[in-house]
């Protein structure tokens, strides 16, 4: 059964505490993004990977850190530098490198952060 | 400065109705398209793609349009069910730019009415 792993669902943390949110992938895709959604906003790039031990910052990436030591696994983590973190977090993979043509983008179910 | 728009951000259709969502691009590079439904609290899901080098691309209810000459696309969803609330999301890749993750819109939520 494969697909896209968001663990938790929710996530509830103290201001100021960093804090990790886990995506794993089992479809072999080489490519992995994170992506926040804020009422309005649409999806907002935060980092992306197109290979392992490889990734590159997107439109928001301030406050993030993400590694990619595993093609399976593309762990984001919220840092207290990070000034609103709370949001629905969602991660997704490509089968190419490029998330363009003929390579559709999947999305796990998303892990929404609040921070107290 | 928003590469995709989508400028409506919300609709409301009567079932059985056609629904119309729209969407708009001002980078030339972009080549391929897809629309994403959004429920609430879940990851989107891919509904439809279309390349440029097409203008037209059906799949069962859903048909999307694109313009290019007016960088423009539409999806169409017709008849339109209360399982299509939803948020729509229209995204655009540059293929030929070297390795780019897709751009997304907005979003546009879709009210069916019974």
């Amino acid at each position: 059964d494969g697909g896209i792993t968001q663990s938790p669902k929710y996530l509830f943390r103290k201001e100021g505490q960093n804090v990790t949110l886990s995506c794993e992938q089992n479809l072999n895709h080489d490519a992995m993004y994170w992506y926040r959604q804020d009422p309005g906003q649409g999806l907002r790039l935060i980092y992306y990977s197109q290979i392992v031990n490889d990734f590159q910052k997107g439109d928001i990436a301030e406050g993030y850190s993400v590694s990619r030591e595993k093609k399976e696994s593309f762990p984001l983590t919220v840092t207290s530098a990070q000034k609103n973190p709370t949001a629905f977090y969602l991660c997704a993979s490509t089968s190419g490198g490029t998330g363009g043509y003929a390579d559709t983008q999947y999305f796990g179910p998303g892990t929404r952060l609040t921070v107290l | 400065d928003q590469q995709v728009k989508q400028n409506s951000p919300s609709l409301s259709v009567q079932e059985g109705r056609i629904s119309i969502l729209n969407c708009d691009y001002t980078n030339s590079m972009f080549d391929y398209f897809l629309w994403y439904k959004k429920y609430p609290a879940e990851g989107p899901t891919f509904l439809i793609s279309i390349s440029s080098i097409k203008d037209k691309n059906e799949d069962g209810r859903f048909t999307v349009f694109l313009n290019k000459s007016a960088k423009h696309l539409s999806l169409h969803i017709v008849p339109s069910q209360p399982g299509d609330s939803a948020v729509y999301f229209c995204a655009a890749s540059a293929t030929n730019s070297g390795n780019t993750p897709l751009v997304f819109g907005k979003g546009t939520r879709l009210s069916v009415i019974a």
